[in-house]
């Protein structure tokens, strides 16, 4: 059964930190997707990104990287110099199988929270 | 481009009541999923329709049931409420439905059931 772990419940840091977010995923396809998702307290989901299985390249974008790497199930997701606005809950979730079309199965998501 | 619009946007009703909530997808959106977030459990996946027709099914129970409409809005429709619906229920829409396409997420409705 697919499954998603962020095991960082809450983490707090001072702005201008680095910070990485961890996820670990399970899945017996061979083809999946990846997504990170940011929720801010109005509650709304807000799209990150989306990686394929096949696809192991890291990506960057502006202070925003992530690290993708299949032989350990993980997709870590990390916040350069880090902002009291990054201050949210970070979702990671997974997409997996033909049939199962768009669900996703997130993880229980981690509370960022960016001290002055 | 509008985004995805949840009506009503925060909802109390009493225990045994049914209640409606309604998503509006961006437009040119043909799939809707739905999901539920609690503290307790995160967030479930509870369906997903495309083309009026139900896709795909969380592990709910038959009291939660949706529809979607010809103009690819949807409703979800929750009978006998219990305490333990009181969550945010959140509506994604994507151009069609499957995982190659990003979900994007409206604000929610926060129901609390007493």
């Amino acid at each position: 059964a697919q499954k998603v772990t962020q095991a960082q419940t809450e983490i707090s840091v001072v702005e201008k930190e680095d910070v990485t977010l961890d996820c670990v995923y399970e899945t017996r396809d061979t083809t999946y997707y990846l997504f990170w998702y940011k929720q801010p307290p109005s509650g709304e989901l807000v799209f990150l990104i989306r990686r394929n299985s096949f696809d192991e390249q890291n990506e960057i974008s502006g202070r925003y990287s992530w690290n993708f790497q299949k032989s350990t199930s993980s997709f870590n997701f990390t916040i350069t110099a880090s902002q009291v606005v990054d201050s949210a809950v970070y979702f990671c979730a997974l997409s997996e199988g033909e049939t199962s079309g768009s669900r996703l199965t997130f993880g229980e998501g981690t509370q960022l929270t960016v001290n002055p | 481009k509008a985004g995805v619009t949840q009506t009503p946007r925060y909802l109390i009703k009493t225990r045994g009541q049914q209640v409606t909530l309604s998503c509006s997808p961006i437009s040119g959106h043909r799939s809707v999923s739905w999901y539920q977030q609690t503290p307790g459990q995160g967030l479930q996946f509870l369906f997903e329709y495309f083309s009026e027709t139900q896709r795909n099914k969380g592990n709910f129970p038959g009291r939660f049931s949706g529809r979607q409409f010809s103009n690819s809005r949807s409703e979800m429709n929750v009978s006998t409420l219990e305490l333990g619906d009181s969550a945010l229920y959140l509506c994604a829409s994507s151009p069609r439905q499957g995982r190659t396409y990003e979900q994007y997420f409206g604000p929610g409705t926060r129901l609390t059931v007493t």
